[in-house]
């Protein structure tokens, strides 16, 4: 199976912009879609990105979702920061070889 | 509006069954691929199980390493309803476990985790 690598946290102001990068370490990461979720503290995880780039309904579109070939990584990026975006976010593929599902690590965000 | 609830977590010694369920409503639940993910304490997210639609036309069903042989993941239509049944459980067992959706209704969907339940707690321990 590929590993997806996120870094463990990030920090930004509040109005601020932010991105969170999730590295797959083998194979192409167009090759599966990416999907990012927030899970705030004591809560369930919520879907913010689906599909790379497609947000669910209800989430706003401060919140979008990229691929980059070059680096093989998929990013999630927040704009116009606020404070309840505090959480932990997680990215997620699927290895179409191994048919196993691939979570990221999961990156603290801290808006302060 | 889509709806996961699981249920059926609680706490078991090491070696002992549970049956965990979902009840899955606001969807044509027969048409979508599932998946059960846990998380640890302090953890992150680890997938467990997954399920295809019942209109797939093998229907085949996937575990992890770490639960294979151990857990069964199935599904009950009739009663809109998914199922992870533990057996010989261990203390890293021990997590929350989500009940997920799939985000399309078609096979290529597969992989694409979109909606979760809140989660059950199961404590693994003597």
């Amino acid at each position: 199976n590929f590993v997806l690598t996120q870094p463990p946290s990030v920090s930004e102001s509040p109005g601020k912009t932010v991105s969170i990068s999730c590295t797959r370490s083998s194979g192409r990461i167009a090759a599966n879609y990416v999907q990012w979720f927030q899970q705030r503290p004591g809560s369930s995880p919520t879907t913010v990105i689906y599909e790379d780039d497609q947000r669910p309904s209800g989430v706003p579109d401060r919140f979008s979702g990229s691929i980059d070939s070059s680096s093989n990584s998929a990013s999630l990026t927040i704009s116009g920061l606020m404070t309840e975006d505090e959480a932990d976010y997680y990215c997620q593929s699927y290895d179409s070889n191994s048919i196993h599902w691939v979570f990221g690590g999961g990156t603290k965000l801290t808006v302060l | 509006e889509v709806q996961l609830v699981e249920s059926g977590g609680g706490l078991v010694q090491p070696g002992g069954s549970l049956r965990l369920s979902c009840a899955a409503s606001g969807f044509r639940f027969s048409r979508y691929g599932m998946t059960w993910v846990r998380q640890a304490p302090g953890k992150g997210l680890e997938w467990i199980a997954y399920i295809t639609s019942v209109t797939s036309v093998t229907s085949p069903i996937y575990y992890a390493d770490s639960v294979k042989g151990r857990f069964t993941i199935s599904r009950d239509t009739a009663k809109n309803a998914l199922f992870l049944q533990m057996n010989n459980v261990r203390t890293e067992d021990t997590a929350v476990y989500f009940c997920t959706r799939d985000a399309r209704d078609t096979t290529s969907s597969m992989g694409v985790i979109h909606s979760w339940g809140h989660g059950t707690l199961v404590t693994v321990s003597s």
